[in-house]
């Protein structure tokens, strides 16, 4: 199996506050991690690539300050939005690869985040 | 921007139906994939077609690749209540990232 999973699967903050957001690969180790965003309806959109013990590399358009992306282990990267606003309200979906370069994705099944 | 095309957006059908799916890119692929979202949810992976094959099958699933055209096809037979879904392309142009399409919103109606 190639299991991932998201904590937590729901979140309601106040605008100002910081949000973690876990992804975590359960039954293999992930050399490669990916966060994604998607508004309602819409597709997804990669925001960031993240390698086990490295920096990650962000799409052009997302601000690396304002998600922040630490994949400490092989098994698990995390993604802080810091100082939420309410347009930073959307479905957070992570993804794991289980080898460089590999094509195949395995997602958990999503963050849905809503900042008031 | 890379982000595939899909169509229809949305598609309804009756039960029992066949489904069909379409989605274009713009640039040569190493690999197609396409996978299915409930509302809400996560992506369930269904099929991956090469850019060296033609056409695929999984189940009720029929997966085409036409790289001449830089489209592919996703064809669901016999369609049931469960196969409500939101159905997505995801192109894979050579390094390890996905693009994903627009998506097809389908609707089974019983």
């Amino acid at each position: 199996g190639a299991v991932v999973s998201q904590h937590p699967s729901w979140v309601i903050c106040k605008s100002g506050t910081s949000v973690k957001i876990e992804c975590r690969s359960l039954d293999f180790q992930a050399t490669t991690m990916f966060w994604y965003r998607q508004f309602p309806k819409q597709s997804l959109m990669l925001m960031a690539t993240s390698n086990e013990g490295s920096k990650a590399t962000y799409e052009q358009g997302v601000e690396k300050d304002k998600f922040l992306i630490n994949h400490a282990s092989l098994t698990l990267s995390t993604l802080t939005v810091t100082s939420a606003h309410p347009e930073d309200s959307s479905f957070y979906i992570c993804s794991a690869s289980k080898s460089s370069g590999a094509t195949e994705q395995f997602f958990g099944p999503g963050t849905r985040l809503t900042v008031l | 921007s890379q982000q595939g095309e899909e169509d229809p957006q949305a598609l309804s059908i009756q039960e029992g139906e066949n489904a069909t799916m379409n989605c274009s890119y713009k640039t040569s692929i190493n690999n197609l994939q396409w996978y299915r979202q409930n509302s809400g949810r996560g992506l369930v992976h269904l099929i991956l077609i090469r850019s060296n094959e033609r056409e695929k099958h999984s189940g009720r699933l029929r997966v085409t690749l036409d790289t001449s055209k830089k489209s592919s096809s996703l064809l669901i037979t016999a369609s049931r209540a469960a196969d409500t879904a939101s159905y997505f392309c995801a192109a894979n142009f050579g390094n390890e990232k996905l693009t994903f399409g627009t998506g097809t919103r389908l609707t089974i109606i019983p």
